[in-house]
């Protein structure tokens, strides 16, 4: 079946701070992978996508690369600002224009300043 | 602007009654789906609405407790039905949409149900 595994947290780190979190995933078939952010009292978004190997997602200065052969996302920041702080999921979709889409658990990021 | 709205957007509800929770899309979408997120947990895939057709549902949940309604192709409605406790959670539909030259899922603000 489809599943995506991702680091627990919370993650607690301090401004400016190096960001990496993890994300492997199980699929049948070739899925689109996703990060997803949820900050504080408000909806899901769309951080980044990649929908083939190798490719990059980036936004906000978040990277993920779709990583084949290791089936990993991984969500990384160079440098971490307090506004960061919100919840994490990483999160596939597979089958043609459906976007039938599986989520990690989440992982809660707290930036202190 | 919103592309896709819930109503209500949170409710406090009595144990054993129903709450029906309304979804729209701004533009016509195939497909729809409803999510459920409990209390600091993940989201969890309830039901796929295609219009003109019953809806789809996922291992562990059944149509008499979330009945469906997919009317046409910019609304959907989710029921809760026979309340208990432990169906306090966030509902969520979302949509896939064409934006630019990509297609992008797109999800409402979601529906805070607290079920005493």
């Amino acid at each position: 079946g489809n599943s995506v595994t991702q680091m627990e947290g919370p993650v607690t780190l301090s401004e400016e701070a190096f960001l990496t979190i993890n994300c492997t995933y199980t699929a049948t078939g070739y899925p689109s992978l996703f990060w997803y952010v949820q900050y504080p009292g408000e909806g899901l978004q769309l951080l980044l996508k990649a929908t083939k190997a190798d490719d990059k997602g980036s936004n906000k200065g978040f990277e993920a690369t779709y990583r084949k052969e290791t089936t990993s996302f991984h969500l990384e920041k160079g440098s971490v600002q307090v506004s960061d702080s919100a919840v994490y999921f990483c999160a596939l979709s597979v089958g043609t224009g459906g976007f039938k889409t599986i989520f990690g658990a989440g992982t809660r990021l707290f930036v202190k300043a | 602007s919103a592309v896709i709205s819930q109503k209500p957007s949170r409710d406090i509800c009595q144990r054993g009654t129903s709450l029906t929770i309304q979804c729209q899309v701004d533009s016509q979408v195939t497909m729809m789906f409803w999510y459920r997120q409990q209390p600091g947990q993940s989201l969890t895939l309830i039901a796929t609405a295609n219009q003109g057709s019953e809806a789809t549902y996922e291992s562990g949940f059944v149509i008499d407790k979330f009945p469906i309604s997919r009317p046409n192709l910019t609304f959907s409605t989710l029921t809760v039905s026979n309340m208990s406790p432990e169906d306090s959670s966030i509902y969520l539909c979302s949509a896939p949409m064409r934006r630019g030259t990509n297609n992008e899922q797109f999800f409402g603000p979601g529906t805070r149900l607290t079920v005493l």
